[in-house]
């Protein structure tokens, strides 16, 4: 089965430190990974996606994700955090059984930065 | 461009009422999708359309729960009768049909939150 894991709760940081929110994956073939952050009272966004090539990938508001195959993990990070990044963040993967584009979300990491 | 919008924000029905939730999504986006995200939890589809067809209702609870989107925008989500159990927020999102990796970026509403008593 085709799964996401996300191992921490929560995470808390201190503003202006690097911040670092866990993902790994188990999935059948080449897996397509996500990341959406779900702001209070609003939808989840899209942050940023890997597909295929290179294993680091930019999205949004500064962030990036790293892709290791050999670790199955689809780590989050940013250099430098910013309170306003405090945030709900879930991880998710293809679903490489569904014939549409069907995703499976992880249950979800708290973010919190500290001024 | 517009978002995803969807009412009513907030619902709070008694067990066994009827509810019904609607979704409007970006224009041009042919896949719509409805989501439960139970507190604490990731987001879980119900049922997604590609125009007006269902694409995936696997993991819709049929018996109660129901969905259409009869001219291929607009969408309607509908329980009958409620159980406390389907106290949740309700997303709706959308995004691009066709056969690149963009159909995977989803474009969420605010969401409806559910409370059953």
């Amino acid at each position: 089965a085709q799964s996401v894991a996300q191992p921490e709760d929560q995470v808390n940081v201190a503003e202006g430190n690097p911040l670092t929110v866990k993902c790994t994956y188990s999935v059948s073939g080449n897996p397509y990974l996500f990341w959406y952050v779900q702001y209070p009272n609003r939808g989840l966004q899209f942050l940023l996606k890997y597909i295929t090539g290179d294993n680091l990938v930019k999205g949004s508001y500064g962030f990036e994700a790293e892709f290791n195959k050999s670790q199955t993990s689809f780590h989050l990070k940013k250099p430098s955090a910013l309170v306003s990044d405090s945030a709900l963040y879930f991880c998710a993967v293809r679903d490489v059984y569904s014939s549409a584009s069907k995703i499976i979300f992880g249950s979800g990491t708290r973010l919190s930065i500290r001024p | 461009e517009a978002g995803v919008a969807q009412s009513p924000r907030y619902k709070i029905i008694e067990k066994r009422q009827s509810v019904a939730f609607w979704c409007n999504p970006i224009s041009g986006h042919a896949t719509l999708y409805w989501y439960q995200q139970i507190l604490g939890q990731g987001p879980k589809l119900l049922i997604q359309f590609q125009n007006n067809g269902v694409v995936d209702d696997s993991q819709l609870p049929k018996d109660r729960f129901s969905a259409e989107r009869l001219k291929g925008v607009d969408s309607t989500l509908k329980i009958q009768p409620a159980k406390l159990e389907d106290s949740a927020v309700y997303l709706c999102a959308s995004s691009h049909t066709g056969t690149g990796v963009r159909v995977y970026e989803q474009y969420f509403g605010p969401g409806t939150r559910l409370t059953v008593t």
